[in-house]
C-alpha cells in the first residue's frame, strides 16, 4: 500500500532553518511527483512547492520561492523540504503528498510539526 | 497567482441534509480543481479531482461540478462523520502551481 512517512517534530530558533523528510513506499517513486503543503495554527492549507520524481524539476509558491528548497533522492524514495530564515509565523504542520497522474494529491504523509520560538 | 474563494466560511447543518459548497477561481482554471476534507489531527483527504471525478473509496454522496471559474461540492444525505473543513484547490501551468481556497467549515 502507498505510504508517505515524514520525519518527526522539530523545534527551531528564529533565523535558523529546518529540513523535513518524506519517505515514500508502495509505488514507483520516479513515476510520481510530490508536493508540500503546510497548515499554520488557525489557518488553512497552503501549498509550498512541487518536485517531479522523474527528473527533480521543481516549482515553488511565490511566497516561499526565496527561502525554500525541495529536493528528492530516488535511491531512497525520499523527498525533502528545507525552509530557511524561519520566523514564528512558520510554526505549522508540514505535509507531503503524492501527486498522481491526474495531478491530484491522493496520498498524504502524517504531517510534521515545526515550532519556531525563541 | 490564482486565488480561490470559498463560500460560505462556515455552515451548520443536520444529518440527512444536502449541502452545497462553492468555490470561485480568480481566472479560468478549466476543470483542474480538486476538493479535500480535513479533520483535526488528520491528514487531508482527497474527495474529488478534475472537478467531478470521485477519488478512490469516496462515497457517492460526494459529488463535484463546475468548470472555468465556478465550482461546487455537493454532499447529500449528510452523515455525522462528514464534519470538518473542506478545501478546494486548483493547479495550472507547467511546472504546476497550486493554490487552495481558505476553506469551508462544516459543523454537523
Amino acid at each position: 500500500q502507498v505510504q508517505l512517512v515524514q520525519s518527526g517534530a522539530a523545534v527551531r530558533r528564529p533565523g535558523t532553518s529546518v529540513k523535513v523528510s518524506c519517505k515514500s513506499s508502495g509505488y514507483t517513486f520516479t513515476s510520481h511527483s510530490v508536493s508540500w503543503v503546510r497548515q499554520a495554527p488557525g489557518h488553512g492549507l497552503e501549498w509550498m512547492g512541487w518536485i517531479s520524481g522523474y527528473n527533480g524539476q521543481v516549482s515553488y509558491a511565490q511566497k516561499f520561492h526565496d527561502r525554500v528548497t525541495i529536493t528528492s533522492d530516488a535511491s531512497t524514495a525520499t523527498s525533502y523540504l528545507e525552509l530557511r530564515s524561519l520566523t514564528p509565523d512558520d510554526t505549522a504542520v508540514y505535509y507531503c503528498a503524492r501527486v498522481n497522474l491526474t495531478m491530484a494529491f491522493d496520498f498524504w504523509g502524517q504531517g510534521s510539526l515545526v515550532s519556531v520560538s525563541s | 497567482e490564482i486565488v480561490m474563494t470559498q463560500t460560505p466560511a462556515t455552515l451548520s447543518v443536520s444529518p440527512g441534509e444536502t449541502v452545497t459548497l462553492s468555490c470561485r477561481a480568480s481566472q479560468n482554471v478549466r476543470s483542474d480543481v480538486a476538493w479535500f476534507q480535513h479533520k483535526p489531527g488528520q491528514a487531508p483527504r482527497l474527495l474529488i479531482y478534475h472537478s467531478s471525478m470521485r477519488a478512490s473509496d469516496i462515497p457517492e454522496r460526494f459529488s463535484g461540478s463546475g468548470s472555468g471559474t465556478e465550482f461546487t461540492l455537493t454532499i447529500s444525505s449528510l452523515q455525522s462523520e462528514d464534519f470538518g473543513v473542506y478545501y478546494c484547490q486548483q493547479f495550472n501551468n507547467w511546472p504546476p502551481e497550486y493554490s487552495f481556497g481558505q476553506g469551508t467549515k462544516l459543523d454537523i
